[in-house]
């Protein structure tokens, strides 16, 4: 595999459910990083990791929980979402933090009910 | 506050013709710019970019147009294909090296034959 590659590509959920979203990159990268893309609003970061620390929190709520345990794969944990957390949550990596250009997976589609 | 704005959700291109696709911004700290191109059910992927100290950027039938004065970017596809209609998102971020791009909310190209 190549690229920048995320499971599940849709996900239901209740809101007391638990589940994770998996992204996993095959190009040496050393950074990643969690976006959120809501209907008609702009990609708004969430989380950065760099060599596996994370370096940014962009104020996401705690019910969102990362994890990094190695540069190549990064989890998101989900926990007592809300619906208006229903979103496209879309991975990508880059060569290091800092670096412009990021390599996006194809996102996972949640839905909450 | 959105820093990055694109104002067109979206553009109707007849095949052959010029795109022209528009993006400003607020904040005078950004020093480089990029274009990312979406496909339905693909994450976005890196078209093409330009620093600060450029006003102008060419790759192949894509162009990017930088006015500082304006705080004002625009891409030029030129001639448009039916394969370019796509989402394109404008993102800009401070040269400095941070982790955050500011994506826009991107503009639906569709060029018809």
């Amino acid at each position: 595999e190549t690229g920048v590659t995320q499971t599940p590509r849709h996900l239901v959920m209740g809101m007391t459910n638990k589940k994770s979203l998996k992204c996993e990159q095959h190009l040496g990268h050393n950074a990643m990083y969690w976006y959120k893309q809501s209907a008609k609003k702009p990609l708004e970061l969430m989380f950065v990791y760099s060599l596996e620390e994370r370096v940014e929190n962009n104020s996401v709520p705690s019910r969102f929980s990362p994890e990094c345990p190695n540069s190549s794969h990064l989890f998101l944990h989900l926990h007592t979402l809300q619906p208006e957390d229903s979103a496209l949550y879309l991975c990508a990596s880059s060569q290091a933090s800092g670096a412009n250009v990021l390599t996006f997976g194809a996102g996972s589609r949640l839905t909450v009910l | 506050d959105q820093q990055v704005k694109q104002n067109s959700p979206s553009l109707s291109v007849q095949e052959g013709r010029i795109s022209i696709l528009n993006c400003d911004y607020t904040n005078s700290m950004f020093d480089y710019f990029l274009w990312y191109k979406k496909y339905p059910a693909e994450g976005p992927t890196f078209l093409i970019s330009i620093s600060s100290i450029k006003d102008k950027n060419e790759d192949g039938r894509f162009t990017v147009f930088l006015n500082k004065s304006a705080k004002h970017l625009s891409l030029h596809i030129v001639p448009s294909q039916p394969g370019d209609s796509a989402v394109y998102f404008c993102a800009a971020s401070p040269l400095s090296g941070t982790d955050k791009l500011i994506f826009g909310t991107g503009t639906r190209l569709q060029v018809f034959p």
